[in-house]
């Protein structure tokens, strides 16, 4: 089974800290996601990486940043947290050519 | 650019038959998906239709018209379980494949 682990499934930041969320998948799995989820958004994304040390920005890029320094690993970056990034986050990854993703657990962000 | 719409929430009885549709705007459409996600926990793959027509999986078919931009999952037999959100996602884009999502449809089955 596709095993995707974050490492918070509950955080609370103040505004202005930095703040890393990771993500670690175990199936060797060369994409990865992350997404915010809102009520009535659906899942959005934010950025993505088909390789180590690559990434591209998803639809909702800004305020975030990402680093993939191995393989099975995946970090989202708050630079300086705000408010309006209290979100549920949600990790998930894909073989590469596969369009199927299996999703983390997610980790509920509340930033005061 | 892309746009997916679907219910925000429908109500069933445990038993019964709901369908769920979602329609979608995706230029370089490649794939419908559908996942179901129970609250607090992640979404889990359900159905991927690529060609037109009917994919039955148990008590969950799906159905996708490329043609009419249109897609439908179908959930029989109802039971408790099967009350979470339902989400819809388009496989494709211009600028490569990614998934975007709907926001979503909570069914809530009633005893």
């Amino acid at each position: 089974d596709v095993k995707v682990t974050q490492s918070s499934r509950y955080l609370v930041k103040r505004t202005g800290e930095k703040v890393f969320l990771e993500c670690v998948q175990d199936m060797d799995h060369e994409n990865m996601f992350w997404y915010r989820q809102d009520p009535g958004l659906g899942l959005r994304l934010i950025y993505f990486s088909y390789d180590v040390k690559m990434k591209e920005k998803g639809d909702i890029p800004e305020g975030y940043s990402v680093s993939r320094e191995k393989k099975e690993r995946f970090s989202l970056i708050l630079e300086s947290a705000s408010t309006n990034q209290t979100s549920m986050y949600l990790c998930a990854s894909s073989r590469a050519g596969g369009n199927e993703q299996f999703f983390g657990p997610g980790t509920r962000l509340t930033v005061l | 650019g892309q746009n997916i719409d679907q219910p925000t929430e429908m109500t069933a009885t445990e038993g019964a038959i709901v369908q769920i549709n979602c329609t979608y705007q995706t230029s370089g459409f490649n794939g419908l998906f559908w996942y179901q996600q129970h609250a607090g926990e992640a979404p889990t793959f359900l159905s991927y239709n690529v060609l037109d027509g009917l994919e039955e999986k148990g008590r969950f078919s799906s159905f996708l018209s490329r043609s009419k931009g249109y897609s439908y999952l179908l959930l029989k037999e109802l039971q408790m379980k099967d009350s979470a959100s339902y989400l819809c996602a388009s496989w494709g884009g211009a600028a490569g494949n990614k998934l975007t999502f709907g926001g979503g449809t909570r069914v809530l089955v009633k005893p």
